[in-house]
């Protein structure tokens, strides 16, 4: 199994711009959460999805972010516009059953300048 | 509402030493206890976890941790660490009753390993 993949790696982007963040889950995972670490805030939930539905979405910190799972296999996080705050590594995480314990993709870092 | 609180930000040992990393929960309900590690650079992986049975769970590269329901605690040791152990150690709790399933952090210990 290949793991959480998540696309890309590295974003560099500037202000005011669209910025789209990619994760495949592990098949056969029902869930599926979207984090974001920073060194001031630690790790936060963002977003969560059971069966491609979004369940709790309290997390998102403001309208600019959005997240969708068209299918089993695909989410993506889109922050428009994107602001220098919005600096930070997003992680993508799936599980089968959402107590048992994520895996973790290897995350995306974003810059905003 | 659940909390983890994990106590030192930062750990420094040399070499071939015992390290235990302090995780306690502040509720007493029935949980599901995991440890994650996060290399420089890297995403979270799975440690181990807890989630019934034995008390002392066994995970990956030689680390175990003891769930203690009375003190609300699940430490994590080594006995013996070495270099590649330097990293973040993350403790995260699940109440068993939550069907949010949400994984509440502790805000992690950064583990040294000195040569």
């Amino acid at each position: 199994d290949a793991g959480v993949i998540q696309s890309p790696r590295h974003e560099v982007t500037e202000m005011g711009q669209e910025v789209t963040l990619r994760c495949k889950p592990i098949s056969g995972h029902d869930y599926l959460f979207w984090y974001r670490q920073t060194m001031m805030r630690g790790l936060e939930l963002l977003i969560y999805f059971n069966n491609n539905v979004p369940i709790d979405d309290s997390g998102m910190p403001e309208d600019r972010f959005s997240a969708k799972m068209p299918n089993a296999s695909f989410s993506t996080l889109k922050i428009q516009p994107s602001e220098p705050r919005d600096s930070a590594v997003y992680f993508c995480a799936s599980s089968w059953g959402g107590s048992y314990g994520y895996t973790f993709g290897s995350g995306t870092r974003l810059t905003v300048v | 509402a659940q909390s983890v609180t994990q106590l030192g930000s930062h750990v420094s040992v040399s070499e071939g030493a015992l390290v235990l990393l302090r995780c306690n929960y502040s509720s007493s309900v029935s949980v599901y206890l995991f440890w994650y590690v996060q290399y420089p650079n890297q995403g979270l992986q799975l440690l181990l976890k807890y989630l019934s049975g034995s008390t002392l769970v066994k995970g990956i590269n030689g680390f175990e941790a003891e769930f203690n329901k009375s003190q609300t605690s699940f430490h994590l040791r080594k006995p013996s660490v070495h270099i590649s152990d330097t990293a973040e150690y993350f403790c995260a709790v699940s109440d068993r009753g939550d069907s949010n399933y949400q994984l509440i952090w502790g805000a992690g210990t950064k583990l040294i390993i000195k040569p």
